[in-house]
């Protein structure tokens, strides 16, 4: 079946530091890829997506592309403000299957 | 862009009662809803899926006497906690993927229920 790792956290960061969340699946056919992102208290928000290999999503400064050699979805940003602090989801959908998420991954980022 | 409600955002309650969680899509039609539940630091786990006009899927070791889910309409779901106990309290999460469009869309999420049982 379809399986979605990250990176473990916490992670902690100082204000403007680089970001690199790991994230790699396994899954049947063709994938489309997700992060989603929750600010505490809240429901999940789709940070960006990439449908096909070698598709790069990106949004409000988060990047990550879509690996399919080693079956990998990074997410990157290269300066992180406080106001990032949440959990990260990366996620993935094969078709006809439901969603499958990873385990989340939370950021703090200290001014 | 697509928009998911959410209702009530926060409900404490005393146990054995029944708490009713409404799930609207607000500006796209939605003949599959989802219900997740979280647990404080972890991931959404998903419970049920619904679907407009006939019954539920519900995964394996969720109970669907206790969470009743109704997808009456294309824009609203709801999920019924029955007889809720101290053990129920938890984030329930919404979720409704748009039925116009045929490729693989991502879900669109509500904002989440926090449900207390005292």
């Amino acid at each position: 079946g379809n399986s979605v790792t990250q990176m473990e956290g916490p992670v902690t960061l100082s204000e403007e530091a680089f970001l690199t969340i790991n994230c790699t699946y396994t899954a049947t056919g063709y994938p489309s890829l997700f992060w989603y992102v929750q600010y505490p208290g809240e429901g999940l928000q789709l940070l960006l997506k990439a449908t096909k290999a070698d598709d790069k999503g990106s949004n409000k400064g988060f990047e990550a592309t879509y690996r399919k050699e080693t079956t990998s979805f990074h997410l990157e940003k290269g300066s992180v403000q406080v106001s990032d602090s949440a959990v990260y989801f990366c996620a993935l959908i094969t078709y006809g299957q439901n969603f499958v998420f990873g385990p989340g991954t939370r950021l703090s980022v200290l001014p | 862009g697509a928009v998911v409600s959410q209702h009530p955002s926060w409900v404490i309650c005393k146990s054995g009662t029944s708490v009713k969680i409404e799930c609207r899509s607000l500006d796209f039609q939605a003949t599959t809803m989802f219900w997740y539940r979280q647990f404080p630091k972890q991931s959404l786990m998903l419970m049920a899926t619904s679907n407009e006009g006939s019954k539920a899927t519900y995964e394996q070791g969720v109970e669907k006497d206790k969470f009743l889910i109704n997808h009456a309409s294309l824009t609203l779901s709801t999920l019924t906690v029955t007889s809720a106990h101290p053990e129920d309290s938890s984030f329930y999460i919404c979720s409704a993927r748009d039925s116009s469009r045929e490729a693989v869309q991502p879900q669109h999420f509500g904002d989440g229920t926090r449900l207390s049982i005292l």
